[in-house]
């Protein structure tokens, strides 16, 4: 199956260290890349290569990877982090794209 | 900066056509690979076409195949989607997104605002 899979919500409070996952059989063959998403606008790419960090992405956002398991974490949540975040991944040839569910995350 | 912005977007009815518009400015347009994605309202991101950087390859995603097809006009750094037989499921935001350089795969670096497709009778 070519399909993410992302827990629909992930709930923290401040200052504490979110992790959201995301599973499937694309992963180990491919990067995973994560967006995040606030109401009504674009999605910033937060992590790509499943842990490089894009210029001007705080360094409280990190990823990881483990076979077909992939993990954005954010340490020390801010209430400014509260959004969707979704996974991505590809075929190996980048042909055929693919993205999780998404998972919203609140900030208690 | 960087930027993508889209247009085309609009209200159709079931069955017509429509094509999108994306124009890139302030990077080198015509050395990436560039992707649509759409997003159908309250629900997830869902990936729809990408064309090769000299926009000799173009893939789609499932959903739209045969219906939508993605190009590319690098003298005007501008991508396009033209849709046809659109359906209510096509009812969307729009986005296009720079993809990899060259032939290399990677994340979507950069994205439009996004173009509103509302299909409709």
């Amino acid at each position: 199956s070519d399909e993410l899979t992302q827990p629909p919500s992930v709930s923290v409070s401040p200052g504490q260290t979110a992790r959201l996952t995301c599973s499937g059989d694309p992963l180990p063959k491919h990067y995973a890349y994560w967006y995040q998403q606030k109401p009504g606008q674009a999605p910033v790419l937060v992590i790509y290569k499943d842990s490089e960090r894009p210029p001007g992405i705080p360094e409280r956002f990190s990823g990881s990877s483990s076979g077909t398991t992939v993990t954005l974490t954010i340490s020390g949540v801010q209430a400014e982090d509260e959004a969707d975040y979704y996974c991505q991944s590809a075929d190996p040839s980048g042909t055929s794209w693919m993205f999780g569910g998404g998972t919203q995350l609140t900030v208690l | 900066q960087v930027q993508l912005v889209e247009s085309g977007g609009g209200v159709v009815q079931p069955g017509r056509s429509l094509r999108l518009s994306c124009a890139a400015s302030r990077f080198t347009f015509s050395r990436y690979m560039m992707h649509w994605v759409r997003q159908a309202p309250g629900k997830g991101l869902e990936w729809v076409a990408v064309i090769s950087y000299d926009g000799l390859n173009k893939y789609n995603a499932d959903s739209v195949e045969g219906r939508f097809t993605i190009s590319r006009d690098n003298s005007k750094n501008t991508l396009y989607l033209q849709m046809s037989s659109l359906r209510p499921d096509d009812t969307a935001v729009y986005f296009c997104a720079r993809g990899g350089e060259y032939n290399t795969p990677d994340g979507f670096h950069v994205w439009g605002q996004g173009t509103e497709v509302t299909v409709s009778s």
